[in-house]
């Protein structure tokens, strides 16, 4: 089966500017996560999808922040306006349903000057 | 509270020996842990995972245990070979409204010494 498919590899922003990610999930995965690792530590959940739906946002800074999963099947993510610490890798996951084993893309790597 | 603590978070052995992992949860409700191997530059990839109603999983070389009165679980690798050597993260599902999600430990870059 494909895997998680994620875009652009890597993006370098200065600060203020905006950036979107790219996500397309494995196909009949109806639970979509994006996570944020910053270098050394664990991924962070950011948001989590249950089909078209977010279940799970709590950790999303919403100011800046903001992601959508139309149709219940690709999914971006947009930071707008980027600051220094955003600076990270931002990985995409899918599974069956929550509570399951989650396959992760390749990630974004986000660099911001 | 939403707290998944992984130690050592640095280990390293002897090819051949064997190295374990050890991680604490704090949500008694929690009833799935999963472990990923992320090799540098690498997506996380899961290795192995276990159900609160087991208290213990082997995969070849690989086996997770769990103590549930304790809220711990851990990760043992048995003959550890270059190949290992990796980050590995414990996660747990953490009760949410209306389900759970999942979070992750901190890490433990794991070194196997030819």
């Amino acid at each position: 089966e494909a895997g998680v498919a994620q875009s652009p590899r890597y993006k370098i922003i200065e600060k203020r500017q905006s950036v979107a990610f790219w996500c397309n999930p494995i196909s009949g995965h109806a639970t979509l996560y994006w996570y944020q690792q910053i270098l050394g530590q664990g991924p962070k959940l950011l948001i989590q999808f249950q089909n078209n739906g977010v279940v799970d946002d709590s950790q999303l800074p919403k100011d800046r922040f903001s992601a959508e999963r139309l149709k219940g099947v690709d999914s971006t993510l947009k930071i707008q306006p980027a600051k220094l610490e955003d600076s990270a890798v931002y990985l995409c996951a899918s599974s069956l349903a929550e509570n399951q084993p989650q396959h992760f893309g390749d990630g974004t790597r986000l660099s911001i000057l | 509270g939403e707290n998944v603590e992984q130690h050592p978070s640095t280990l390293s052995v002897q090819e051949g020996d064997s190295a374990v992992i050890k991680c604490t949860y704090s949500d008694s409700a929690s009833n799935y842990f999963p472990w990923y191997k992320q090799e540098l530059g690498k997506r996380p990839q899961l290795i192995i995972d276990i159900r609160s109603n087991v208290g213990e999983k082997k995969d070849q070389r690989i086996a997770v245990t769990l103590n549930k009165t304790a809220k711990h679980f851990s990760l043992h690798i048995t003959e550890t070979q270059p190949e290992d050597s990796a980050v590995y993260f414990c996660a747990a599902s953490i009760q949410r409204t209306g389900g759970f999600k999942t979070i992750f430990g901190a890490g433990t870059r794991l070194f196997v010494k030819a």
